[in-house]
């Protein structure tokens, strides 16, 4: 199996300020992450697929990078409605999610 | 547009089968391309994905649930279905179902229902 590794499980920033979250994968799984973001007693919603492209109807400020193992998401200018849990998801083989960001604002 | 809408039973006593369905509305389930997943969260965890049934009838699932879990579609319904037999406390969790435009791979998750809370408890 795939693990996936994200950290921070939380953090604390202020309105404006950039946010940067990692996601390393156990393994190789080339370009094949997708990012998502959750809010309190709702359903996750898909931000970034294909570990840099931008869904649809998503803000510019959310971009990811990365590849094989290695892979970031960032807010690069938080505002509050972001506040939010973040997940990644690696779907090289069957899909499996990192533990979550937790994302607060200071 | 899409949408998704689970529906079942929020409450199942230990051992017996847990029986979620999520009906597809703003298009047809038998639409080429689409996958269709079961995904859960317990109460204050992370995200676990079940398993996904193609539109065709090709099912795969998690390892760690495989032989607990059937997922199956109804095309004449418009809706597919998961059921989990021999449930303990472990399988509370929110359920959702998801689903994989056909641009995109099986595994993106690109539209979710809001979920469905299933406690295990006698």
């Amino acid at each position: 199996d795939i693990q996936m590794t994200q950290s921070p499980s939380s953090l604390s920033a202020s309105v404006g300020d950039r946010v940067t979250i990692t996601c390393q994968a156990s393994h190789d799984i080339g370009n094949y992450l997708n990012w998502y973001q959750q809010k309190p007693g709702k359903a996750p919603k898909l931000l970034i697929y294909d570990a840099s492209n931008l869904e649809t109807g998503v803000p510019s400020r959310f971009s990811g990078s990365g590849s094989g193992t290695d892979f970031t998401f960032t807010i690069s200018s938080l505002q509050p409605e972001d506040i939010a849990t973040y997940y990644c998801q690696q779907y090289d083989n069957l899909p499996a999610f990192g533990g979550g960001t937790k994302v607060e604002i200071k | 547009q899409l949408q998704l809408q689970e529906s079942g039973s929020g409450l199942v006593k230990p051992s017996q089968t847990l029986s979620l369905t999520c009906a597809v509305s703003g298009g047809s389930i038998s639409s080429g391309g689409y996958s269709w997943s079961w995904i859960r969260q317990p109460p204050g965890e992370g995200l676990e994905w079940i398993g996904y049934i193609h539109h065709s009838g090709s099912a795969y699932y998690s390892p760690s649930l495989k032989s607990r879990v059937t997922i199956s579609v109804d095309g004449s319904k418009n809706q597919f279905s998961l059921k989990l037999n021999s449930v303990t406390a472990a399988d509370t969790a929110v359920y959702y179902c998801a689903s994989s435009p056909p641009a995109r791979s099986k595994y993106t998750f690109g539209l979710w229902g809001q979920g469905t809370l299933v406690t295990v408890s006698s």
